[in-house]
């Protein structure tokens, strides 16, 4: 069965401290990992997709990376307009729909 | 660009009634449309797939009776949750994907749902 885990399920940091959020899967033929930070009453806002193990992408003080088994989402020098939550979801299979984890909710402290 | 709306993004109902909600891509045509359920404090959870001119493609759980999706044309797509209960207040979110099957989905702004 195809799951996505995220962690931490809450992250506090000060403005300026640097840290990473993780998303774990396991599913049968990965298609694409695609993150997206979500404010509270709105829609997922699209910020990455990764393909495969090994592939980096970066916007502003967001990177992602990926390898067969995880992501990573690094956020650097964060702001307080940064905090939003999270979510990592994954394209898996035959299927054209994402599979969600259930989100890291970030808080960046002035 | 890819600009996904939704309307209403607020509808408070009496138990009983029938609500729709429209998801339109404003500045692409969306082969495929998914429409999403979130509850507090939890993840998206994948409702219905619909593409335009076919019937959708329900979840395992999710009554196609109760939830009547319809995809006519390349930029609408539409819910509509019938003799709606309690039970079914949620956030309501769709997204569109363009053509190719690894293409992003984009997302609408959600539809908060109560009913009363």
């Amino acid at each position: 069965e195809d799951q996505v885990t995220q962690s931490p399920e809450a992250l506090r940091l000060q403005e300026g401290e640097s840290s990473s959020l993780n998303c774990s899967y396991t599913v049968s033929g990965l298609r694409g990992l695609f993150w997206y930070r979500q404010d509270p009453g709105k829609g997922p806002e699209f910020l990455f997709t990764l393909y495969s193990a090994g592939e980096e992408k970066e916007k502003e003080r967001l990177k992602a990376t990926l390898t067969k088994k995880e992501s990573f989402l690094h956020i650097t020098a964060p702001k307080p307009e940064d905090s939003a939550t999270y979510l990592c979801a994954v394209q898996a299979g035959g299927a054209n729909n994402l599979f969600f984890g259930t989100g890291t909710r970030l808080t960046v402290i002035p | 660009g890819a600009v996904v709306s939704q309307h209403p993004s607020r509808v408070i109902c009496k138990s009983g009634t029938s609500v729709k909600i429209e998801c339109r891509s404003l500045d692409f045509q969306a082969t495929t449309m998914f429409w999403y359920r979130q509850f507090p404090k939890q993840s998206l959870m994948l409702m219905a797939t619909s593409n335009e001119g076919s019937k959708a493609t329900y979840e395992q759980g999710v009554e196609k009776d109760k939830f009547l999706i319809n995809h006519a044309s390349l930029t609408l797509s539409t819910l509509t949750v019938t003799s709606a209960h309690p039970e079914d207040s949620s956030f309501y979110i769709c997204s569109a994907q363009a053509g190719a099957s690894t293409d992003t989905q984009y997302f609408g702004p959600g539809t908060r749902l109560t009913v009363l």
